[in-house]
């Protein structure tokens, strides 16, 4: 079956310090890939997605590249602030699960000032 | 367009009281979910229905219970609460065919059963 890897956090950062959280999947066929972000006291909002291999997803400074050779979707932003604290979620779909997603267990950033 | 919609958006139960959390959704999404969120934790599924009328267990289902008599609205029903089913809850939906579209969640629902 379908599965998401994340590093477990959390991840403390100081402001402007380079982030990297890393997501592997395991999946059959050709799975779209996604970030979530959950700010305290918040559902979760779509941060960027990836449909197909070598696509680069991309917003708030936030970027993430679908590698299918690695089979990896590592989120990274070059310069994280204060308000980037959240936990964030890589999640995946697949044609063989219908519209289901299924998500990693998540990885809390911290980012102190 | 106001997307995922759920109330209560807080609540206190006690031991073996009931209560039912509330989902609507105005984007004509066919398929709907209900996750829970224990502290630190990730998502574990609950429920999810495929369409008016249909619904089917996820991962987490017993001492719950869903139905879906319409395409707008996923309610979820606790018989009789328990400590352990303090948590906190979220709706999604996402539509039909698109699995590159993601899902879109309500802002969760905070149960404390005491």
């Amino acid at each position: 079956g379908n599965s998401v890897t994340q590093m477990e956090g959390p991840v403390t950062l100081s402001e402007e310090a380079f982030l990297t959280i890393n997501c592997t999947y395991t999946a059959t066929g050709y799975p779209s890939l996604f970030w979530y972000v959950q700010y305290p006291g918040e559902g979760l909002q779509l941060l960027l997605k990836a449909t197909k291999a070598d696509d680069k997803g991309s917003n708030k400074g936030f970027e993430a590249t679908y590698r299918k050779e690695t089979t990896s979707f590592h989120l990274e932003k070059g310069s994280v602030q204060v308000s980037d604290s959240a936990v964030y979620f890589c999640a995946l779909s697949s044609n063989n699960a219908g519209n289901m997603l299924t998500f990693g267990g998540g990885t809390r950033l911290m980012v102190k000032p | 367009n106001a997307g995922v919609t759920q109330t209560p958006k807080f609540r206190i139960l006690k031991i073996g009281q009931s209560m039912t959390l509330q989902c609507a959704q105005d984007m004509n999404h066919n398929y709907m979910y209900w996750y829970r969120q224990d502290p630190g934790m990730g998502l574990k599924l609950i429920y999810y229905s495929v369409g008016a009328g249909i619904t089917d267990k996820g991962e987490v289902p017993n001492g719950y219970n869903v139905s879906r008599s319409t395409t707008e609205d996923f309610p979820l029903r606790l018989e009789l609460a328990a400590p352990s089913q303090t948590s906190v809850y979220f709706c999604a939906s996402s539509p039909l065919g698109q699995t590159n579209y993601g899902y879109t969640f309500g802002s969760g629902t905070r149960l404390t059963v005491v």
